[in-house]
């Protein structure tokens, strides 16, 4: 069973800190990472795209991938109140590259 | 550039109906995948359509179908509904070439089985 795991939370953080989202996934053969914001009620909404080891950073938000520990982050700097989300790592199924595996969301809360 | 559509955005049916729900992709977008989310929950992967055809199936039963039109819209559609049945359905959509497409999501659907 391919898996995407990431800590529930709720990860509470105060306003302007840098807040941390970690994700894990089971498959070795994944290629393409995601990550995705949902605020309640709505859908799902595409923050990065992850391919490579390293970091790829874009405007206040940064991914990081280590294939070799199966491991991939998602750092926000400066949080606002409004990044308040609930955060989606996403993986493609190595098997089946047109299948994401998704993880069941890490909760942040930036507190004013 | 419109985005992904979906339609209704909200429904309410009883057990036993039948549901039917629709997706327009993303321009230059040929490929619609379904997931069901319930509340607290991620995504859950239903099925994915690529040149009218059923390409991959998650965990889902049969009552659980869909269709892909020319114009790569999609139907999903839902029979002998169940109170479980209840939860936000998303329409994601991408591109069929490259390796794990990004896909884009509507709005949703929230239904809502009594």
């Amino acid at each position: 069973q391919k898996e995407v795991e990431q800590n529930s939370g709720p990860l509470s953080v105060p306003e302007g800190a840098i807040a941390s989202l970690n994700c894990t996934y089971s498959d070795r053969g994944s290629q393409s990472f995601f990550w995705y914001r949902q605020y309640s009620g709505k859908s799902p909404e595409l923050i990065m795209s992850i391919y490579s080891n390293g970091d790829k950073e874009d405007g206040r938000f940064t991914a990081q991938l280590n294939k070799a520990s199966q491991y991939v982050s998602l750092l926000i700097r400066d949080s606002q109140p409004s990044d308040s989300a609930t955060y989606l790592c996403a993986v493609n199924d190595a098997g089946n590259n047109r299948k994401l595996i998704w993880g069941l969301g890490t909760s942040l809360a930036v507190n004013p | 550039d419109a985005g992904v559509t979906q339609s209704p955005t909200h429904l309410i049916k009883t057990r036993g109906q039948q549901v039917t729900l629709r997706c327009s992709p993303k321009s230059g977008h040929d490929t619609v995948s379904w997931y069901q989310q319930a509340l607290g929950q991620g995504p859950q992967f239903i099925f994915q359509y690529y040149e009218e055809e059923e390409r991959q199936r998650g965990n889902f039963p049969d009552r659980f179908s869909g269709h892909q039109f020319p114009n790569y819209s999609s139907e999903l559609n839902v029979n002998a509904l169940l109170l479980g049945d209840s939860a936000l359905y998303l329409c994601a959509s991408s591109t069929s070439g490259g390796v794990a497409d990004t896909q884009y999501f509507g709005p949703g659907t929230r239904l809502t089985v009594l």
